[in-house]
């Protein structure tokens, strides 16, 4: 079945440093794909999407492309603050086209 | 801004007895999600609503978990009877329809302990 891999966490960064989460996936058909953010005490959020290959998603700093030949969809930021301290979670639809499956989230810590 | 809401935010209940979530997506919103999120790990689909049918329960344990959404807008989960195995965060999701054109908007979670 269709299923998403992220690279495992913690990742901790100093301010001002670039970023790179990696995610890919197996699936058939063309799913897209999502970063969602989760704040400490909150609800998933969002982040970025792509629809199909080659579509850059971004968002808030953060970039990711749907890389087809790679089955890849990374996530980068240039510049992390200390407020992007979160866990972030990369996401396909499922086969049905709605469901949505995640992998299992990583997460992110920046220091000042 | 509209959320959606989900109410308790924590449970803390003992094996075997009844517990309860509910979920108001916003208003609207055609479809609706429950998903279980384990510690450590990403939300997986226990259910999914569109109106009052459901789409999909695959993942549903039957046995003890039932899930409803008579008038089409809020729903609630249940679990009888609870067990250790079931201690995890349950997330409430809408959108205006099911497919990946439809943005999900996840609620703040129902965190659950069984004892």
């Amino acid at each position: 079945g269709d299923s998403v891999t992220q690279m495992e966490g913690p990742v901790t960064l100093s301010e001002e440093a670039f970023l790179t989460i990696n995610c890919t996936y197996t699936a058939t058909g063309y799913p897209s794909l999502f970063w969602y953010v989760q704040y400490p005490g909150e609800g998933l959020q969002l982040l970025l999407k792509a629809t199909k290959a080659d579509d850059k998603g971004s968002n808030k700093g953060f970039e990711a492309t749907y890389r087809k030949e790679t089955t890849s969809f990374h996530l980068e930021k240039g510049s992390v603050q200390v407020s992007d301290s979160a866990v972030y979670f990369c996401a396909l639809d499922g086969q049905a086209g709605t469901a949505l499956i995640f992998g299992k989230g990583t997460t992110l810590s920046v220091s000042s | 801004e509209a959320e959606v809401a989900q109410s308790p935010r924590y449970k803390i209940t003992e094996k075997s007895q009844a517990v309860a979530f509910w979920c108001d997506p916003i208003s609207g919103h055609a479809t609706l999600y429950w998903y279980r999120q384990i510690l450590g790990q990403g939300p997986e689909l226990l259910v999914q609503f569109q109106d009052e049918s459901v789409v999909d329960d695959s993942q549903l344990p039957k046995d003890r978990f039932s899930a409803e959404r008579l008038k089409g807008v809020d729903s609630t989960l249940k679990i009888q009877p609870a067990e250790l195995g079931d201690s995890a965060m349950y997330l409430c999701a809408s959108s205006l329809e099911g497919g990946a054109s439809y943005e999900q908007y996840f609620g703040p979670g129902t965190r659950l302990t069984v004892t």
